[in-house]
């Protein structure tokens, strides 16, 4: 089945800078990548999602990238904010991308020093 | 925007006794709900996937008897855990996957089950 991996665990910058993070999936049928935010005690909330016949998707100052060939997908926060500060998933669905099974890699916990 | 109503928020139950969680979508017809598992520190498992009107499909290692999901309607899908124990403790999560300009998944507010 398919398997996703999401790297770092944890990221910790300076508020101002960048982040960034990546993920792998195994099934090269997946066709749609969300990134969600999950705070303490809440459930996930979409920030980004892209679809395989999309190389790039950019809002404000979060941005995801993928990468077919090499199926792997990324989130990049640019001048990250404390209220960034937040456990970050990465996802990945085949099919409709509203039906099939959405798999999520690990988390990383994101650290936003003032 | 899609909006899925998750309840209870919080639930303390007695081993033994059997606990009722609720998704409602409430602005979309979710034509198909997902119900999560997730550990303190842990990303979400994948428990099972339901259809309205159709029996659950169960992920490899889920009893299907011990976690009863029923998704009668297009608004709403249940989850019961039945015969809790302390191990069953988590935080439970639904999501709704919605049509047309709902395309994609719209997660509950999670509920945190302690069993004592």
């Amino acid at each position: 089945g398919e398997n996703v991996e999401q790297h770092p665990s944890t990221l910790s910058v300076q508020e101002g800078d960048s982040a960034v993070i990546k993920c792998t999936y195994s099934d090269s049928a997946s066709n749609y990548f969300p990134w969600y935010k999950q705070e303490l005690g809440k459930g996930p909330q979409l920030i980004i999602d892209i679809r395989s016949n999309v190389g790039e998707k950019k809002d404000q100052r979060i941005a995801v990238t993928l990468n077919k060939t090499a199926k792997h997908f990324s989130l990049h926060i640019t001048e990250t904010q404390p209220e960034h500060s937040a456990v970050y998933f990465c996802a990945a669905s085949r099919g409709s991308g509203n039906t099939g099974k959405l798999i999520f890699g690990q988390g990383t916990t994101l650290q936003v020093k003032p | 925007g899609a909006v899925v109503s998750q309840h209870p928020s919080r639930v303390i139950c007695k081993s033994g006794t059997s606990v009722k969680i609720e998704c409602r979508s409430l602005d979309f017809q979710a034509t198909t709900m997902f119900w999560y598992r997730q550990f303190p520190k842990q990303s979400l498992m994948l428990m099972a996937t339901s259809n309205e009107g159709s029996k659950a499909t169960y992920e490899q290692g889920v009893e299907k008897d011990k976690f009863l999901i029923n998704h009668a309607s297009l608004t709403l899908s249940t989850l019961t855990v039945t015969s809790a124990h302390p191990e069953d403790s988590s935080f439970y999560i639904c999501s709704a996957g919605g049509t047309g300009r709902n395309y994609g998944y719209t997660f509950g507010s999670g509920t945190r089950l302690t069993v004592v």
